[in-house]
């Protein structure tokens, strides 16, 4: 089938850096996701990976390895606002995209 | 100005009602989308439309339809409404080739 696996939740400190998995089960699988969402809030893009490697933008970096069919968000420097669920989303050829069931970050001050 | 709007931001109905969703995007983006994110967050894509053809349709019930007068609007209309309808529905756009998707305020919708 077609399936995402992240963790449900994660704590970390404020100021702290954290790491976010996401495996992956996708026929046709074309590129990797990253997006997040406040509570009551729309989701919104953080950054993509078709290739493997990190890509950096700011604080937030995202890695893939299509050999493992994995890939994590990097979140460095924590703020209370980073405070939300982050969802990793597997983009096929077909252009079908499948989203992970969400991982909740807690951010303790 | 918004890049993605939905119209209504809330809708509370009653169970058998028929109801529409409006979605707009004003970012020149060819392909729009809907999603259904339910009470446990879990956001799944129903339908994506490119240049006002549907290219994805999921398996939805068939008392979800959308239309797509042009390619800035990409309308969800719902018949016969259900308990287990209630949920946010977010509208997206995109770029085919370009990854990023804009989303929309969301409508919650609750059946009564």
């Amino acid at each position: 089938g077609q399936s995402l696996e992240q963790p449900s939740e994660v704590t970390a400190v404020e100021g702290a850096i954290v790491q976010i998995n996401c495996t992956y089960q996708t026929s046709g699988f074309y590129g990797l996701s990253w997006y997040q969402q406040h509570d009551g809030g729309a989701p919104t893009f953080l950054s993509y990976n078709a290739l493997d490697g990190l890509e950096e933008t700011g604080r937030f970096s995202s890695f893939l390895s299509r050999s493992d069919s994995y890939g994590y968000l990097l979140l460095q420097e924590l703020q209370m606002k980073d405070s939300a669920s982050y969802f990793c989303a597997a983009e096929r050829r077909d252009d079908k995209i499948i989203f992970g069931k969400g991982t909740r970050l807690h951010i303790l001050p | 100005d918004t890049a993605v709007s939905q119209t209504p931001k809330y809708l509370v109905t009653q169970m058998g009602n028929d109801k529409s969703i409006k979605c707009e995007q004003n970012l020149g983006h060819d392909t729009m989308y809907w999603y259904k994110q339910d009470s446990k967050k879990f956001l799944k894509i129903m339908f994506s439309y490119n240049n006002k053809e549907l290219i994805i349709n999921e398996t939805v019930p068939n008392r979800f339809s959308p239309k797509s007068p042009d390619k800035a609007h990409l309308n969800l209309h719902i018949n016969s409404l259900e308990l287990g309808d209630s949920a946010v529905y977010f509208c997206a756009s995109g770029s085919r080739g370009h990854n990023e998707q804009f989303f929309g305020p969301g409508t919650r919708l609750t059946v009564l």
